[in-house]
C-alpha cells in the first residue's frame, strides 16, 4: 500500500516569489509520482509525472518537480509565482508496473498567490 | 475530443432517495474511475473499472453501485442517500488501448458532480 503527506495545507505567497509544495510519499515497490492541478470549481488536471529517467520533470507553464528516493520525496517549485497559479494541487502515487492504474492522492495544498 | 463528461453538475437529494451520477469518455480508455473530495480530505476511490463489464471496490465502496457495459459509460449509483455522501464526485479514465499512446498512466478527470444529501 503506498500513502502521501502533503505536509502544508495552505501556501501563501506574495506574486512573482518563488514556492515549493512538500510532498512525502510511503511505498514498499517502485512507484510513479504525479502532481495534479485543480482551479476553483474545476476537475483535476495533471501538472506533471515521474516514471523513470530523469529524476527532474518539468511542466509546460513553469513548475518543476524533483525525485528524491532516498528521502521518498517529490516537492514542487516554481521560480516566480503568478496570479493565475492560484489553485489547490495534489501529489499523488502509484505502483510502477502491475497495479498503476491504483492512484493514492494527498490531501493537497492550497497555493493563494498574493498581488 | 470532449474528454470525460460527467452529469449533473450540481443535485440536492433528500435523506434515502436514490440517483445516478453519469460518466462519459471518449478517449478510448478501458480504466474508469469514480473518486469523492471532501474538504481537506484529498481524493478517496470508490469504485474502479479494468474494463467494460469488469468492476473493482474501492477505498470507500459503502453505499455506492457501479456498472460498466460499456467502454464509455461508467455510471455510479447512490441508493439510499445519506448525508454522510455529501461531497463532490469525479469521475477519472486512463490506459488508452491504443499502443503508441504514452500517456497510458495519466488519469484524466471529468469537472465534478456537486452532491449535497439534506
Amino acid at each position: 500500500a503506498q500513502s502521501v503527506t502533503q505536509l502544508d495545507s495552505q501556501v501563501p505567497v506574495f506574486e512573482e516569489a518563488p514556492v515549493e509544495l512538500r510532498c512525502n510519499y510511503s511505498s514498499s515497490v517502485s512507484v510513479y509520482l504525479f502532481w495534479y492541478v485543480q482551479y476553483p470549481n474545476q476537475g483535476l488536471q495533471l501538472l506533471l509525472k515521474y516514471l523513470s529517467g530523469s529524476t527532474l520533470v518539468e511542466s509546460i507553464n513553469g513548475f518543476e518537480a524533483e525525485f528524491n528516493k532516498s528521502q521518498t520525496s517529490f516537492h514542487l517549485r516554481k521560480p516566480s509565482v503568478h496570479i493565475s497559479d492560484t489553485a489547490e494541487y495534489f501529489c499523488a502515487v502509484s505502483p510502477s508496473g502491475a497495479g498503476s492504474y491504483q492512484l493514492t492522492f494527498g490531501k493537497g495544498t492550497k497555493l493563494s498567490v498574493i498581488p | 475530443n470532449a474528454g470525460v463528461t460527467q452529469t449533473p453538475k450540481f443535485r440536492i437529494l433528500k435523506i434515502g432517495q436514490s440517483m445516478t451520477l453519469q460518466c462519459t469518455q471518449d478517449m478510448n480508455h478501458n480504466y474508469m474511475y469514480w473518486y469523492r473530495q471532501d474538504p481537506g480530505m484529498g481524493l478517496k476511490l470508490i469504485y474502479y473499472s479494468v474494463g467494460a463489464g469488469i468492476t473493482d471496490k474501492g477505498e470507500v465502496p459503502n453505499g455506492y453501485n457501479v456498472s460498466r457495459s460499456t467502454t464509455e459509460d461508467f455510471p455510479l449509483r447512490l441508493e439510499l442517500a445519506a448525508p454522510s455522501q455529501t461531497s463532490v464526485y469525479f469521475c477519472a479514465s486512463s490506459y488508452s488501448i491504443d499502443p503508441r499512446d504514452r500517456d497510458t498512466d495519466t488519469q484524466y478527470f471529468g469537472p465534478g458532480t456537486r452532491l449535497t444529501v439534506l
